[in-house]
């Protein structure tokens, strides 16, 4: 078990600019779910994948935000024309499909930063 | 919606105190309830949870209660250490699929 790994840790971008950031969930997990944090908060949810399909969007998500798990194995999420509203910490999680006796494991999150 | 609601933070406290973090919760039914601790430059990860009214959650020398008639899930612990400082997140799932609804995290810090 090698955990959640995600890359980058850290982007500084230009407003306007697209951005793409890359998860790596636990390889059993089924599960695949990507968070926003802002400072002082707690995470919000965006988006999760069961396998390969998308099975639920937040509202939070607009259409500049785009997630994806081709194979059902690692997820990227793509933010085009940032905004300085879009600089937060992005968090990825995973989980085998067995309802709530299987935890959420978390990354350590991509910190984004637009300028 | 389904919402969790955090004592306000920072909390610092001097080792082996007594811990306290309010968590009160708002939701539809009895649902699960989780706390997850994010330890400095690491990742969120479970630290307990309860699936039904009054079962206790630990780990770790923490505890928690899932209290319906209060609707509460307060954390506690009896003699803190320097290697709990950390931030502290209360949680509910909200529909399906364990998609969870965070509070808004309490930052504590003990102090030697």
């Amino acid at each position: 078990d090698t955990g959640v790994s995600q890359d980058p840790r850290h982007k500084i971008t230009k407003r306007g600019q697209n951005v793409t950031f890359r998860c790596d969930p636990i390889s059993e997990h089924n599960r695949l779910y990507w968070y926003r944090q802002t400072l002082g908060q707690g995470p919000e949810f965006l988006t999760y994948f069961q396998n390969e399909a998308q099975l639920e969007k937040s509202r939070l998500l607009s259409d500049r935000f785009s997630a994806e798990r081709p194979k059902g194995s690692f997820s990227t999420l793509e933010i085009q024309r940032t905004e300085q509203g879009d600089s937060a910490m992005y968090l990825c999680a995973s989980s085998l499909d067995r309802g709530y006796n299987s935890p959420l494991h978390f990354g350590n999150g991509t910190r984004l930063t637009v300028t | 919606g389904d919402s969790v609601t955090q004592m306000e933070g920072p909390v610092t406290l001097s080792e082996e105190a007594f811990l306290t973090i309010n968590c009160t919760y708002t939701a539809t039914g009895y649902p699960s309830l989780f706390w997850y601790v994010q330890y400095p430059g690491e990742g969120l990860q479970l630290l307990l949870k309860a699936t039904k009214a009054d079962d206790k959650g630990s780990n770790k020398g923490f505890e928690a209660t899932y209290r319906k008639e209060t609707t509460s899930f307060h954390l506690e612990k009896g003699s803190v250490q320097v290697s709990d400082s950390a931030v502290y997140f209360c949680a509910l799932p909200q529909g399906g699929a364990q998609k969870l609804v965070f509070g808004q995290g309490t930052r504590l810090t003990i102090n030697p």
